[in-house]
């Protein structure tokens, strides 16, 4: 079982970029890295997902290592909105989503 | 589409009661699965299925049920409740089992046994 590794948790001002990180030194070639976030008193949401090269959608974008041993979660423009739990996953050719305890992000106007 | 639901939102038990939890997707999807979330944790896997009438454990099925006789639904139930059967309930569905699909979860069952 591939894991990541999170920090517990991490802080930021409204309307500046968040850059959250994950380490997967145990990757395998086939796993996709997928985050999701989950916000008070709800079920988790799918953010983004990609295997090798970056990727970009209206929530966010995903920046993987050339190696894929690490990767970060880019929000480009924090909003309270976006205070939430966020989980680094990684997607084995299987089919359960891995959850650990992720990183609690607190936005401060 | 109303996506994944999940009925009741909340429910309480008495120790040694059965009951289900209900889950439906509209979306047409293969897979679903059902997690649990303990306080302060991350969440764990009970069940899943990959399609109608194939059903497999995960990490923590002791105590739980599942079939899934429909695409549409998947009910998980609780034989005989129990205090650390306290947690909140999820259920998820994906197109797939596939590690290139996202899945969706619904909002959740909050249960407490006492």
């Amino acid at each position: 079982d591939a894991k990541t590794t999170q920090p517990n948790s991490m802080e930021s001002n409204e309307e500046e970029p968040v850059h959250l990180p994950c380490n997967h030194s145990t990757i395998s070639g086939t796993d996709y890295i997928h985050w999701y976030r989950q916000l008070p008193s709800q079920g988790p949401e799918y953010v983004i997902h990609g295997l090798t090269s970056n990727v970009n959608n209206r929530m966010a974008s995903l920046a993987i290592a050339e190696d894929r041993k690490s990767s970060t979660l880019i929000l480009h423009r924090a909003t309270l909105r976006d205070a939430a739990v966020y989980y680094c996953i990684l997607r084995e050719a299987g089919y359960a989503l891995n959850f650990g305890k992720g990183t609690s992000l607190l936005v401060t106007p | 589409n109303a996506g994944v639901t999940q009925t009741p939102k909340f429910q309480v038990l008495k120790t040694g009661q059965s009951m289900t939890l209900q889950c439906a997707q509209d979306m047409n999807h293969e897979y679903m699965s059902w997690y649990r979330q303990d306080p302060g944790m991350g969440l764990r896997l009970i069940h899943y299925s990959v399609g109608a009438g194939i059903t497999d454990q995960g990490e923590v099925p002791n105590g739980y049920n599942v079939s899934r006789s429909t695409t549409e639904d998947f009910p998980l139930r609780l034989l005989s409740a129990a205090p650390s059967q306290t947690s909140v309930y999820f259920c998820a569905s994906s197109p797939s089992g596939g590690e290139n699909n996202e899945q969706f979860f619904g909002p959740g069952t909050r249960l407490t046994v006492l």
